[in-house]
């Protein structure tokens, strides 16, 4: 079974800073995927950044990259020059790429952006 | 290019009623999954379905909860007699096919029982 652990619940950062998102990952699959995903005060579930694990290069969009350390099994998330905006839950998550492909998601990193 | 759909996105029901939750996935999308989120917690794993079929149900409920993805109209998530543990936020996620790992979210129908 597959699990996703995030032990953040919540964090304080400055604006302008760079922020990375904990998270850590348990399964017996070879070929899977790790998301993120984001969850603002207005409940939308956003799609921030996808790591597939054959992917020799760490995923990046933007001011997010994907920190992926397979022999740690680990999948930090990076925000770069954080804005206000960035204020959310945000949720780890993974899918096998064999099957269903369902997600299972961490318990979320509440993030909060201070001025 | 509309975005998955739900509706309603409130929905209140009382104790012993049924919930009936509708998402319409992207155009071209034939993948759908069900997603329950309780408060403060993350989003946990219902059902996958594709049109006119269940692929994998094993987050589902044994009892009370059904759904289906017809081949003309939304997807369905039918919740019978409903409880006030049932209460929570219900996201739908479509993609356009197996091997496509990114799933496009709705905006969700957060259901209140009372």
């Amino acid at each position: 079974a597959q699990k996703i652990t995030q032990t953040q619940p919540g964090m304080f950062v400055q604006e302008k800073e760079a922020v990375t998102l904990d998270c850590t990952y348990d399964t017996s699959d070879q070929s899977y995927g790790l998301f993120w995903y984001k969850q603002p005060s207005s409940g939308e579930m956003i799609f921030l950044i996808y790591q597939g694990s054959y992917d020799e290069q760490n995923a990046t969009e933007g001011r997010y990259s994907l920190n992926f350390q397979k022999a740690r099994k680990s999948a930090n998330l990076v925000i770069s020059a954080s804005q206000l905006g960035d204020s959310a839950m945000y949720f780890c998550a993974m899918s096998a790429r064999q099957g269903a492909q369902k997600l299972v998601f961490g318990q979320g990193t509440r993030l909060t952006i201070n001025p | 290019n509309a975005g998955v759909m739900q509706n309603p996105r409130h929905l209140v029901r009382r104790r012993g009623q049924e919930a009936r939750l509708r998402c319409s996935p992207m155009k071209g999308h034939s993948h759908v999954y069900w997603y329950r989120q309780l408060p403060e917690e993350g989003l946990k794993f219902m059902v996958y379905l594709q049109k006119e079929n269940i692929i994998d149900e094993s987050g589902m409920p044994k009892e009370r909860f059904s759904a289906e993805f017809p081949k003309e109209g939304p997807s369905i998530l039918r919740i019978q007699q409903v409880v006030r543990g049932d209460s929570a936020a219900y996201f739908c996620a479509s993609s356009p096919a197996i091997g496509v790992f990114e799933q496009y979210f709705g905006p969700g129908t957060r259901l209140t029982v009372t």
